[in-house]
């Protein structure tokens, strides 16, 4: 069965300090990997596509790095701001296969505090 | 700026009445989804469409959610008899390419039936 786990479930950092979020999948095979930010009401805003072949992919302050082999993901964000208390989201997509059965992770949920 | 629009944005209503929930997709996307949200479950996808043929509603119940694109610029999801345990927020997302690209998702409708 295909599945996205993310961790941690939350996080609380400091305003100006980096984090890392993590996502571990087992998407089989695999199409490409995306990272949304969901701001609380909104609807999730793309930040990083990645397909196999990609090992890093940034969006300003945000940097994805993708690990095909370990089947392992990381959202890196950089001094962050206030704006960045969001929930992100980690999103797989299969080859070969109705691609509308994207999988998607439960988030996590980040709170950046002043 | 082009986004997805969705219609309402809050609804309120009663046990077994009907709900009529509205999308605009962005204009040239050929993939239309929507997606389910709660606190439990995450985000579900529903119903999904591209150039306007539904190509997977496996994960809406059948027996009450229906999901139609009467044309390229308007999608709808209806739910008839709405319950209670279909409060959640409701996303409308497009996209252009075969369903694993980068989404565009709208703000969402919030459901809740009393």
């Amino acid at each position: 069965k295909n599945q996205v786990e993310q961790s941690p479930q939350s996080l609380i950092i400091l305003e100006g300090k980096n984090c890392t979020l993590q996502c571990n999948y087992t998407v089989s095979p695999f199409s490409n990997l995306r990272w949304y930010k969901q701001d609380t009401g909104r609807g999730p805003v793309s930040l990083t596509i990645m397909t196999f072949s990609e090992n890093t992919k940034s969006n300003g302050r945000y940097t994805a790095t993708l690990d095909a082999d370990t089947k392992q993901s990381s959202l890196h964000i950089t001094a962050s701001q206030l704006s960045d208390s969001a929930s992100y989201i980690c999103v797989v997509s299969a080859a070969h296969t109705n691609a509308g059965k994207s999988t998607f992770g439960d988030g996590t949920t980040l709170t950046v505090k002043p | 700026d082009a986004r997805v629009t969705q219609t309402p944005r809050h609804k309120v209503t009663e046990m077994g009445q009907e709900v009529t929930m509205r999308c605009q997709p962005i204009l040239g996307h050929n993939t239309v989804f929507w997606y389910r949200q709660t606190m439990m479950q995450g985000l579900e996808l529903l119903a999904y469409f591209r150039n306007r043929a539904p190509l997977d509603d496996s994960g809406m119940p059948k027996d009450r959610f229906s999901a139609e694109m009467p044309d390229a610029t308007l999608a709808t999801l209806k739910i008839q008899p709405s319950e209670p345990r279909d409060s959640a927020v409701y996303f409308c997302a497009s996209g252009l390419g075969q369903g694993g690209e980068k989404l565009f998702f709208g703000s969402g409708t919030q459901l809740s039936v009393l």
